[in-house]
């Protein structure tokens, strides 16, 4: 079965600092991979998505960047945190018109 | 690009009570929807989809869902809440990433928190 992990599951990091997100996914090739931020009151963000090794998309111009350095693993980063970037980010994968899967979820906090 | 709405972003009910999250959308397609569920500080669960077929569709822990065309519609129910129920509850569809392209995303509404009252 399919699984997806993210890590770390919390950070507390302060504004300007440097930002590395992970999420890796098991028992499938070749998904879809997605990046989404959740804010409080404000439904889910499609942040970043990925059809393939090196191939990423950003839906909405912002402070991040993300890539995919292999098949299963995509990665969130940032040079210079905001406090707007502050939010709990969801790694996703799929294939198709159908169902996402989630992962666990990291909550980002900037100070 | 399609679009949801769910009316009400907080729903409370009584356990044993009939459970009942409205959601709405947009889609100039025949929409595959979803509704998934989040417990706090976790990822989203999906309990059911609607792609082809059948419009009333059974999920995971006593949930339905019926598809209206007519009405634009796709409200999730459960005849009887349970305190374990309580949760935020977000609808989605299915849109495409690029125009006439292969690539999904989901476009999800903004949520609806479920408090279960004892």
């Amino acid at each position: 079965s399919q699984t997806i992990h993210q890590w770390p599951a919390t950070l507390v990091q302060p504004v300007g600092s440097p930002l590395s997100l992970e999420c890796t996914v098991e028992g499938t090739s070749n998904p879809n991979l997605y990046w989404y931020r959740q804010a409080a009151g404000r439904g889910l963000q499609l942040l970043f998505y990925s059809v393939g090794i090196g191939q990423i998309s950003s839906e909405v111009p912002q402070n991040l960047s993300a890539s995919r350095p292999q098949d299963r693993q995509f990665i969130l980063s940032s040079k210079k945190l905001l406090l707007s970037d502050s939010g709990f980010y969801l790694c996703a994968w799929g294939g198709g018109p159908y169902e996402q899967y989630f992962g666990p979820g990291t909550r980002l906090t900037v100070t | 690009a399609q679009s949801v709405t769910q009316l009400g972003s907080h729903v409370s009910v009584s356990e044993g009570a009939l459970v009942l999250l409205r959601c709405n959308y947009s889609s100039s397609v025949p929409p595959y929807l979803f509704w998934y569920v989040q417990y706090p500080n976790q990822g989203l669960q999906l309990l059911l989809k609607y792609t082809t077929g059948a419009t009333l569709v059974k999920g995971i822990n006593g949930f339905e869902a019926e598809f209206k065309k007519s009405e634009t519609s796709f409200h999730l129910t459960k005849p009887s809440a349970h305190m374990s129920d309580a949760a935020e509850y977000f609808c989605a569809v299915s849109d495409t990433l690029n125009s006439g392209g292969s690539n999904y995303k989901l476009t999800f509404g903004k949520g609806t928190l479920l408090t279960v009252n004892p």
